[in-house]
This record gives structure tokens, C-alpha cells and sequence, in this order.
């Protein structure tokens, strides 16, 4: 009954690594994003696409890009990793007129 | 801009109801949901309400929204030690992307 899958649970990068965080939906959705959420700062919006190919910028997109060249992945780029990039990373799936689901979280450590 | 605020905390024992309450400030909001996050795990979708709605009954879970104090709650009857987790209230707008977080709130159900 998965929906929102994300490709590792657990993550540990070097700095300056090139990162990819993928993130598959199965629900034909339109809109996918991408969260992070750190103690103290909830969920903050990072990026999100609204179709194939489009993406817009959310609340903290320094130090990310996305991708998202099919409709049902969605992948987050950390282009130079860095330590205050340690966070735990959240993939949303909505179609806009219903439920919003998430996947069960990429906790991605920068040493 | 838009705000949605919880109390932090929340403790009850085991076998009681627990209320968990929500305010949000956007008007437009279309979709409120609330979701249930166990430790080192994703968000799992609990329930959402329309806005057109002012409650909505899904098994143990009971939501009440009030557009008038644009308050909205979550009780959960016969609270039990499985239900300890934070649980976060959300809006999603009609806009890819408009979407609001709480801060959580940390439920702690006591044997």
C-alpha cells in the first residue's frame, strides 16, 4: 500500500559529495515536493513541481536543485554537500484536490 | 503570512480522549489535514477535513474545524500507548506548494 517511496532511509555523505534524493509516487499525481525538517524549525518547503520538468523554489532552496523529468519521480540534488545539510528530508505527493501523502523520510548525515 | 500554530505538548493516559488543537490564519485554506509522526519516520496521513466542512468522524479519530476561529482539532478517543508520536496540522491551499506546517504536537499516552 506504499505510495510515496524514497530511496534510502538512512544516508551518510562526505563534504563537498554530490547527493541524490530520489522520491517515486504511484498515485499519478501532478505536484511533488520536497521537505526538510530539523528540531526547532518544522517542516520547511525546500522545492516542489507542479508538472513535468517545472519546478518552483520553496522557502530554502540555497544549496539544493531538483528534477523531475518523469511524473512520478522527483529528485533532490545537493550539488556540494555541507553539514548544516544533516537533516532529516521529506517527499510529499499531492494532486491538488485530495489527500497529500509523504514518504517515510531520507535521514541524510554530512560529515 | 500564513501561520498555523499548536501547543507543544500534550500527555494523557491510556484509555482516555486526547484533544489536540490547531489554528491557522489563511482564509483560503481549502484542505486541512493533520498527520501522525513516529520517531525516525515519515509523515503518516491521519485524516483531512474540507473546508466546507465542520466535522468529520473516522474511526477512533473525530476532526472539528471551526472557520469562524479558524480553529481546527483533533480528538482521539481511547488513546492508546501505540498513539504516542507528534502530530502535525496542516493546510494546503489551492496552490501548488501553499502549504503550512505546525510546529507538532508531542502526544505522550501513559500506561
Amino acid at each position: 500500500d506504499v505510495k510515496v517511496t524514497q530511496s534510502s532511509r538512512y544516508l551518510v555523505k562526505r563534504t563537498g559529495e554530490k547527493v541524490f534524493l530520489e522520491c517515486v509516487q504511484d498515485m499519478d499525481h501532478e505536484n511533488m515536493f520536497w521537505y526538510r525538517q530539523d528540531p526547532g524549525l518544522g517542516l520547511r518547503l525546500i522545492y516542489f513541481s507542479y508538472d513535468v520538468k517545472m519546478k518552483e523554489k520553496g522557502d530554502i532552496p540555497e544549496g539544493y536543485s531538483v528534477s523531475r523529468e518523469k511524473k512520478e519521480r522527483f529528485s533532490l540534488i545537493l550539488e556540494s554537500a555541507s553539514t548544516n545539510q544533516t537533516s532529516m528530508y521529506l517527499c510529499a505527493s499531492w494532486a491538488g484536490n485530495t489527500e497529500a501523502f509523504f514518504g517515510q523520510g531520507t535521514r541524510l548525515t554530512v560529515v | 503570512g500564513e501561520d498555523v500554530e499548536q501547543s507543544l505538548f500534550l500527555s494523557v493516559r491510556e484509555g482516555d480522549s486526547s484533544v489536540i488543537n490547531c489554528t491557522y490564519t489563511d482564509s483560503s485554506s481549502t484542505y486541512l489535514y493533520w498527520y501522525k509522526q513516529e520517531p525516525g519516520a515519515g509523515l503518516q496521513l491521519l485524516t483531512y477535513i474540507f473546508s466546507n466542512m465542520d466535522m468529520k468522524q473516522d474511526q477512533r479519530l473525530t476532526v472539528l474545524l471551526n472557520k469562524k476561529d479558524k480553529h481546527l482539532s483533533l480528538r482521539i478517543a481511547d488513546t492508546q500507548t501505540g498513539d504516542s508520536a507528534i502530530y502535525f496540522c496542516a493546510e494546503w491551499g489551492t496552490n501548488a506548494g501553499k502549504s503550512t506546517f505546525g510546529d507538532g504536537t508531542t502526544l505522550t499516552v501513559k500506561p
